[in-house]
């Protein structure tokens, strides 16, 4: 049971333009969304995170929409720069309803180009 | 770089053999998580401690165990190894729970 989807895979942006990473949650629980980004043979890195009574967070040039009617949060890059080139995961926890894990999609592979 | 310290990068075994993966948090972080990621998989989580303390506990197998020691690094132990255990270990560590965690650069497991 896939509780966090990033249902695209992969993502091809030219470098400036604007890059939307996209991910759906199912379970009512969640309270708190993290982004995280991934080099090749490196760690997750945290990038962002929004509280369910927020609708937006903003950090440079990343901001998280979060959609709770719809149980859908997106990252936005803009510009986007060839160094984004990472994988992207989107996790889930419940803070304050007693969920106490971190769940992750599968991850988009974002390639920005040149 | 995180703070966060893994041993050993790589690791090769074979099937049926036990492996110890170890994991230093970062300085004054109470909280260790371990999570598995396979090959374009997600991250599964598997366990995570609290000072010293199992708090949560993901699809970790029965294979496997782990524990947090009173310095706070923390031991990931497979045993019986099987060739589906081939992944990447990585661990995690926060201030307290679900706050922000920050990964290590992961521990490569194969099992031949």
């Amino acid at each position: 049971d896939q509780q966090v989807k990033q249902n695209s895979p992969s993502l091809s942006v030219q470098e400036g333009r604007i890059s939307i990473l996209n991910c759906d949650y199912t379970n009512s629980m969640f309270d708190y969304f993290l982004w995280y980004k991934k080099y090749p043979a490196e760690g997750p890195t945290f990038l962002i995170s929004i509280s369910s009574i927020k609708d937006k967070n903003e950090d440079g040039r990343f901001t998280v929409f979060l959609n709770k009617s719809a149980k859908h949060l997106s990252l936005h890059i803009v510009p986007s720069q060839p160094g984004d080139s990472a994988v992207y995961f989107c996790a889930a926890s419940g803070r304050n309803t007693g969920f106490q894990k971190l769940v992750f999609g599968t991850g988009t592979r974002l390639l920005v180009s040149p | 770089d995180s703070g966060v310290t893994q041993t050993p990068k790589h690791l090769i075994t074979a099937t049926g053999q036990r492996v110890t993966l170890r994991c230093s948090p970062r300085s004054g972080d109470l909280s260790v998580y371990w999570y598995q990621q396979s090959l374009d998989q997600g991250l599964q989580f598997l366990i995570q401690y609290y000072n010293g303390e199992e708090r949560a506990k993901g699809n970790i197998l029965e294979r496997f165990s782990a524990q947090q020691f009173p310095d706070l690094h923390s031991e990931l132990n497979l045993s019986s190894l099987e060739l589906g255990d081939s992944a990447l270990y990585f661990c995690a560590s926060s201030v307290r729970g679900l706050d922000e965690q920050y990964f290590g650069p992961g521990t490569r497991l194969t099992v031949t």
